[in-house]
């Protein structure tokens, strides 16, 4: 069974200590692996796609990677405003367009 | 439209009644998805549509649950006879089409609860 499984589940972190947030997944044949954030009250917000094991992607303090067991999302120097619940999910390439969501990881970055 | 719109926000309902929820996607987007997410937890694919393809109904818990789309333009969800289980918040995201490599656009979502 396809599963997706994140680690930890909530996070604190000092301003500026950087750190990395673990998705695990298991499924046949992997398409795509996404990262969301999503504040509370809102619907996620896209971060970044990664399809092939040793791909990278930044974007500001943030930079994903991805093996073919599991995905990292390091958090360089954060800020209070990174504070936020990061999703991962991944999709399958015979069902391209299902998505399966991980249950996330809620950071908290102190000032 | 800047984004996808969901209505109502908050939604109380009471146990046995019926529900819609209605989701405007971005113009354009030819997929749109239909998620619910309980609190503390990660998505959970409900259905999706994408043109005038026959929709994904696999993720649609039980047959109190329905959704339609009128071409590629607004979707509702309509849920019968309520149960508390139900409550949760439902999210809906369109996207360019339905696959993989397209980023999906999330509304704001609805909160459902039902008493």
């Amino acid at each position: 069974e396809d599963q997706v499984t994140q680690s930890p589940e909530a996070l604190r972190l000092q301003e500026g200590e950087s750190s990395s947030l673990n998705c695990s997944y298991t499924v046949s044949g992997l398409r795509g692996l996404f990262w969301y954030r999503q504040d509370p009250g809102k619907g996620p917000e896209f971060l970044f796609t990664l399809y092939s094991a040793g791909e990278e992607k930044e974007k500001e303090r943030l930079k994903a990677t991805l093996t073919k067991k599991e995905s990292f999302l390091h958090i360089t120097a954060p800020k209070p405003e990174d504070s936020a619940t990061y999703l991962c999910a991944v999709t399958r390439r015979r069902s391209a367009s299902k998505i399966i969501f991980g249950s996330g990881t809620r950071l908290s970055i102190r000032p | 439209g800047a984004g996808v719109s969901q209505s109502p926000s908050n939604k109380v309902t009471e146990k046995g009644k019926d529900v819609e929820l209605r989701c405007d996607p971005i113009s354009g987007h030819t997929a749109l998805y239909w998620y619910r997410q309980r609190l503390g937890q990660g998505l959970e694919f409900l259905i999706y549509f994408q043109g005038n393809s026959a929709p994904d109904k696999s993720g649609l818990p039980s047959d109190r649950f329905s959704a339609e789309r009128t071409g590629e333009s607004v979707s509702t969800l309509t849920i019968q006879r309520t149960q508390q289980e139900d409550s949760a918040v439902y999210l809906c995201a369109s996207s360019l089409v339905a696959q993989s490599t397209y980023e999906q656009y999330f509304g704001p979502g609805t909160r459902l609860t039902v008493t």
